[in-house]
């Protein structure tokens, strides 16, 4: 059964930084590219970043290139997202996701909220 | 980017009703869009990509159409399960971009 643990959320001030970290299991992690999603609250789905499966290639959504970085450990099964120079519209919950070969999103973590306040 | 107009923002229906969402893309994506369920405080599941491929297990009321900038998804003989809300997605171009969603309410 694939599984997706996200961890790492809370609390922090506007240009703080916080790193997300995602736990996967069930399949050959290595084999897939992985992205996060975030939802604002009682909003709409966003793309965030990619990266692809061997993390030779990253892709971010314009509003976070430059403060965010997605990253991978194969050996570990793990992505993460360094979140630098935070802002209130970063406040949302985060999903990590698998990236079918370059497609659709088809597997979600549970998600982390990430407030971003003072 | 391609930007999804999803329609209507809400829904509300009665058991064993028909509804439609659809979604029109701002430029052709070539039948590249899948559909989600997300019900409150719940990540989002796959429902349908490739516009009318079910995913495994996915009931067979759920089904997908469309081609070209317009697609729609529908759910027939709605059931309680449902309530939810829908979102589409467009993959064929980056960056990835989501519909609004829509909110299906019981009447």
């Amino acid at each position: 059964e694939v599984q997706l643990v996200e961890s790492g959320g809370g609390l922090v001030q506007p240009g703080r930084s916080m790193k997300l970290s995602c736990a996967a299991s069930g399949f050959t992690f290595s084999n897939y590219g992985m992205a996060w999603v975030r939802q604002a609250p009682t909003k709409g789905l966003e793309w965030v970043a990619t990266i692809s499966y061997d993390g030779s290639s990253t892709y971010y959504r314009d509003s976070v290139k430059g403060r965010f970085t997605i990253s991978r450990d194969n050996a570990k099964s793990t992505l993460y997202l360094q979140m630098n120079s935070l802002r209130s519209e970063d406040t949302a919950t985060y999903y990590c996701t698998r990236d079918d070969y370059g497609s659709y999103f088809d597997y979600w973590g549970q998600g982390v909220m990430v407030t971003v306040s003072s | 980017d391609i930007q999804m107009t999803q329609s209507p923002p809400s829904l509300s229906a009665s058991l064993g009703d028909k509804v439609t969402i659809t979604c029109q893309a701002s430029q052709n994506i070539n039948k590249y869009i899948a559909w989600y369920q997300q019900k409150p405080g719940k990540a989002p599941g796959l429902l349908i990509h490739y516009t009318s491929t079910l995913v495994s297990g996915i009931p067979s009321r759920f089904s997908g159409s469309g081609s070209g900038r317009d697609y729609s998804f529908s759910i027939s003989n709605v059931e309680s399960e449902d309530i939810a809300s829908y979102y589409c997605l467009q993959y064929d171009n980056s960056p990835y971009t989501f519909g609004a969603g829509t909110k299906l309410e019981l009447k």
